[in-house]
């Protein structure tokens, strides 16, 4: 089992540019979130899916867009790059919900010019 | 809203120290409460985890108590390593719904 896996590790764009982050699982669960992290704050949730075909926005969704058309895969797409968006972005999926454990990936730092 | 407190850090301790990590929560339901840690350049990883009131977790050493009353859920370890310097976030997850809560982290870093 590979876990969760994220690329790339680390990714610099100019202000505009567009670009996704890929997230894949192999533990078939049906719970996947992406997350960025910025010092003080924490974790912050910016999507989530319950499933296939099923996506939701957490608290901080404005600029990123996701999809889910399988359960391994659940990509995060930045349409129009902006400084404020430079962070480290994780990836997590769970077996059921938010009561389970979830597990993260190694996570993608990105840096906005 | 539902939120998590946790002690600002760094903690800077000797090897075999005691340590203590506060968190606090704000919850308008029965909440399970969980510590991660994040050791260098890796992602997030469950340290231990309790579901209701009065429930310990406890993993490597590491011990936490879901105090209702008080709204806690401190982070405990007997005798720190080197090996335990890592920042350590507390969270909240509601029943029933989809999304956790993290505190800020506390960076901890343990001396030889």
């Amino acid at each position: 089992n590979a876990g969760v896996t994220q690329t790339p590790k680390f990714q610099v764009l100019k202000t505009g540019q567009s670009m996704t982050l890929q997230c894949a699982q192999d533990m078939n669960h049906e719970y996947m979130s992406w997350y960025r992290q910025d010092p003080g704050m924490g974790l912050r949730l910016i999507h989530y899916s319950v499933g296939a075909g099923i996506t939701d926005q957490g608290e901080v969704p404005n600029g990123y867009n996701v999809s889910r058309s399988t359960t391994e895969d659940f990509p995060l797409r930045l349409l129009s790059a902006a400084p404020s968006q430079t962070s480290v972005y994780f990836c997590a999926s769970s077996y059921g919900g938010n009561q389970e454990t979830q597990y993260f990936g190694p996570g993608t730092r990105l840096l906005v010019l | 809203g539902d939120s998590v407190t946790q002690m600002e850090g760094p903690v800077t301790l000797s090897e075999e120290a005691f340590l203590t990590i506060n968190c606090t929560y704000t919850a308008t339901g029965y909440p399970s409460l969980f510590w991660y840690v994040q050791y260098p350049g890796e992602g997030l990883q469950l340290l231990l985890k309790a579901t209701k009131a009065d429930d310990k977790g406890s993993n490597k050493g590491f011990e936490a108590t879901y105090r209702k009353e008080t709204t806690s859920f401190h982070l405990e370890k007997g005798s720190v390593q080197v090996s335990d310097s890592a920042v350590y976030f507390c969270a909240l997850a509601l029943t029933g719904g989809f999304k956790t809560i993290f505190g800020a982290g506390t960076r901890l870093f343990v001396k030889a």
